[in-house]
C-alpha cells in the first residue's frame, strides 16, 4: 500500500510557462518531504525539501507547498525550462525512521519550446 | 567526485541464477540503501543499513540479502533470480534526508 501517491504519470507544458506537480501521502506521522529528479539512465538527484513545521520552501525557480491539513505538497516550477524534462519523485520519511524514505510513482514532465 | 559507485551498469540472468550487485560510496555517508524502480510503481525499499554492521529490511526485501561489508561498501545479492526481480535497482547513501544515488544496475531475468 503506497503512502506517497503521484496521480499524475505525466505533465506536459510549454517552455516558460508554470509547471505544478502534485502528491498526496496517507502517513499523518510523515515529518519531512522532498522533491527529486530523474534523468534517464541516472540515478534520482535532491531537489528541494520541506519540514512539516513549514508551509512553504523556495529555492530559485523550485517553489514546494505543504497543506498538512489535507495531506498534500506540491512542486511549482516557474518559469519551466527544457532541461526540467525529468521524472520528478516526490519523497516523505517520519522522524527516528533512520532517514528511510517513500516514494511516489513519478511525474514525467515534457517541457515543449 | 565519484559518489556511489554501482556495478554492472547491465546484467541479463536466467531464472533460478545467482549474483550480487556492489555498491560503494566515498561520502563516509552511514546509512545506506538498496532500492528498486518499476513502472509505476516508484522506488521501494528493499533493504537499509544504518551504519556499519546493521541491516534491515525495507518494504519489499524477499528473495534478497544483502551485506554491509565496510561503511563504504553495501552489496545486494539475488540467491535465484526470479523474473520477477526483473526492474532498475538503486543504491544510495546519505547521513539526512537528501540521498546520493547511484546511477543504476539494469537487471532483466529471463
Amino acid at each position: 500500500d503506497q503512502q506517497v501517491k503521484q496521480n499524475s504519470p505525466s505533465l506536459s507544458v510549454q517552455e516558460g510557462r508554470i509547471s505544478i506537480l502534485n502528491c498526496d501521502y496517507t502517513n499523518s506521522m510523515f515529518d519531512y518531504f522532498l522533491w527529486y529528479k530523474k534523468y534517464p539512465a541516472e540515478g534520482p538527484t535532491f531537489l528541494i525539501s520541506i519540514s512539516s513545521i513549514k508551509d512553504k520552501n523556495e529555492d530559485g525557480r523550485f517553489t514546494v507547498f505543504l497543506n498538512k491539513s489535507a495531506k498534500h505538497l506540491s512542486l511549482h516550477i516557474v518559469p519551466s525550462q527544457p532541461g526540467d524534462s525529468a521524472v520528478y519523485f516526490c519523497a516523505a520519511s517520519a522522524q527516528s525512521n533512520d532517514y528511510k524514505l517513500s516514494f511516489g510513482a513519478g511525474t514525467t514532465v515534457t517541457v515543449r519550446a | 567526485n565519484a559518489g556511489v559507485t554501482q556495478t554492472p551498469k547491465f546484467q541479463v540472468l536466467k531464472t533460478g541464477q545467482s549474483m550480487t550487485l556492489q555498491c560503494a560510496q566515498d561520502m563516509n555517508h552511514n546509512s545506506m540503501y538498496w532500492y528498486r524502480q518499476d513502472p509505476g510503481m516508484g522506488l521501494r525499499l528493499i533493504y537499509y543499513s544504518a551504519s556499519e554492521g546493521t541491516t534491515d529490511k525495507g518494504e519489499v526485501p524477499n528473495g534478497y540479502n544483502v551485506s554491509r561489508l565496510n561503511k563504504r561498501e553495501f552489496s545486494l545479492r539475488l540467491e535465484s533470480a526470479a523474473p520477477s526481480q526483473t526492474s532498475v535497482y538503486f543504491c544510495a547513501s546519505s547521513d539526512w534526508y537528501g540521498y546520493t544515488f547511484g546511477s543504476g544496475t539494469r537487471l532483466t531475468v529471463v
